[in-house]
């Protein structure tokens, strides 16, 4: 059974910081993981998606990486802002047709002004 | 349309009744999902369609929860004689059979009093 945790549960960083948050999952035969954002209150936000082929994936000041063989992913945020603050969520998913993303529980960040 | 529409946003609801939670896809794509979040938790897979079909159901907690799709279209999951558990925010995503992500909506808050 796929297994998916994040670390740190909850982050809180000074503006202008660079972090990185961590996904572990523990079967490597994913096909892609996805990079979540979650603010209070709302629906879920598409932020990275990287294919098992792939290794990283960039948008703006966010990077996010893929290991599949260590069962790792990490979500490289640079230069924090308070509009970062949300629930970081990343999922996996096992197939191509059908099943669902295995989601983490999250990280919860808060960036200081 | 141009995002997954969900309503309604929030549903306050009395223990024991019935509620009908609506999702709207995007136009054209054939693969819908619903997951549930209660506070502070992750998510949780209830049920995938491909098309009106579900072939997987087993999230669905017990069998007062079910839901439909038609036209490969609109989907409802309905919840039947209301428990305070059942309180959480409902989420819909939808993808297109050619993509690899999810687009998810902003959900329904659920309630149960």
């Amino acid at each position: 059974k796929q297994e998916v945790t994040q670390i740190p549960a909850a982050l809180s960083v000074p503006e202008g910081e660079n972090l990185v948050l961590n996904c572990s999952f523990t079967d490597s035969a994913i096909y892609n993981l996805q990079w979540f954002r979650q603010d209070p209150g709302k629906g879920l936000t598409s932020l990275l998606l990287i294919q098992s082929s792939q290794r990283e994936q960039t948008s703006g000041r966010l990077n996010a990486s893929l290991d599949k063989s260590s069962g790792r992913s990490t979500l490289y945020i640079a230069a924090s802002q308070p509009g970062d603050s949300a629930t970081y969520l990343c999922a996996v998913r096992l197939r191509n047709y059908g099943q669902n993303f295995v989601f983490g529980p999250g990280t919860r960040l808060s960036v200081l002004p | 349309g141009a995002g997954v529409s969900q309503s309604p946003s929030n549903k306050v609801t009395e223990k024991g009744k019935d509620v009908e939670l609506r999702c709207d896809p995007i136009s054209g794509h054939t693969a819908l999902y619903w997951y549930r979040q209660r506070l502070g938790q992750g998510l949780e897979f209830l049920i995938y369609f491909q098309g009106n079909s579900a072939p997987d159901k087993s999230g669905l907690p017990s069998d007062r929860f079910s839901a439909e799709r038609t036209g490969e279209s609109v989907s409802t999951l309905t919840i039947q004689r209301t428990q305070q558990e059942d309180s959480a925010v409902y989420l819909c995503a939808s993808r297109d059979i050619a993509d690899y992500g999810y687009t998810f909506g902003s959900g329904t808050r659920l309630t149960v009093v």
